[in-house]
């Protein structure tokens, strides 16, 4: 158990609706990641969050946004879902700002139908 | 961009065999490579790691080295087991920047009976 809590772990939904994706880090963790991985894909890193702030962007579709909240956990929302938005999406965690080693949480594992 | 380039994408090797997976790094910046070993369906977990001071780490089977003046370095797996099949993914990332850190696209690595 890497202490990263991700809800659902499990969704289905169709073509054109948004959903919410939820994390909460490791405790005492300041930074949060979001990365997506489709089949056979490797990680496509998506936003990062450090301390409710928006540290760095990778290819996040205009679609998508994400935010931290004071508390530290994030959410990830998708919206005008699409076929290929069917992935499964990981939550990461890490300390503060010079923290390196980044720890996984279990994912989120959406199929748009 | 900076980048980070895995290889091979697929590997098969004998049980019992060695495996060797190799990353080179386009950032000169960057002093710490982690390891991340995924098993199908599972999160990405840290199996082992190595900063720029040292040139080779090990950790029973697995090994890691590291060569900062041709930018590259390579996970090295001896003895290959059946719960050795996973998909490997390195990174690198400058320390003290977590916002850098930069993932290779991954390894299927299976261990054949």
């Amino acid at each position: 158990d890497s202490g990263v809590t991700q809800t659902p772990k499990h969704l289905i939904t169709a073509t054109g609706q948004r959903v919410t994706l939820r994390c909460s880090p490791r405790s005492g963790d300041l930074s949060v990641y979001w990365y997506q991985q489709s089949l056979d894909q490797g990680l496509q890193f998506l936003i990062q969050y450090y301390n409710g702030e928006e540290r760095a962007k990778g290819n996040i579709l205009e679609r998508f946004s994400a935010q931290q909240f004071p508390d530290l956990h994030s959410e990830l929302n998708l919206s005008s879902l699409e076929l290929g938005d069917s992935a499964l999406y990981f939550c990461a965690s890490s300390g503060w700002a010079g923290a390196n080693t980044i720890y996984f949480g279990e994912g989120s594992w959406l199929t748009v139908v | 961009g900076e980048n980070v380039e895995q290889h091979p994408s697929t590997l098969s090797v004998q049980e019992g065999d060695s495996a060797v997976i190799k990353c080179t790094y386009s950032d000169s910046a960057s002093n710490y490579f982690p390891w991340y070993k995924q098993e199908l369906g599972k999160r990405p977990q840290l199996i082992i790691d190595i900063r720029s001071n040292v040139g080779e780490k090990k950790d029973q089977r697995i090994a890691v080295t590291l060569n900062k003046t041709a930018k590259h370095f390579s996970l090295h797996i001896t003895e290959t087991q059946p719960e050795d099949s996973a998909v490997y993914f390195c990174a690198a990332t400058p320390m003290n920047r977590d916002d850098k850190i930069i993932f290779g696209k991954g390894t299927r690595l299976h261990i054949l009976p």
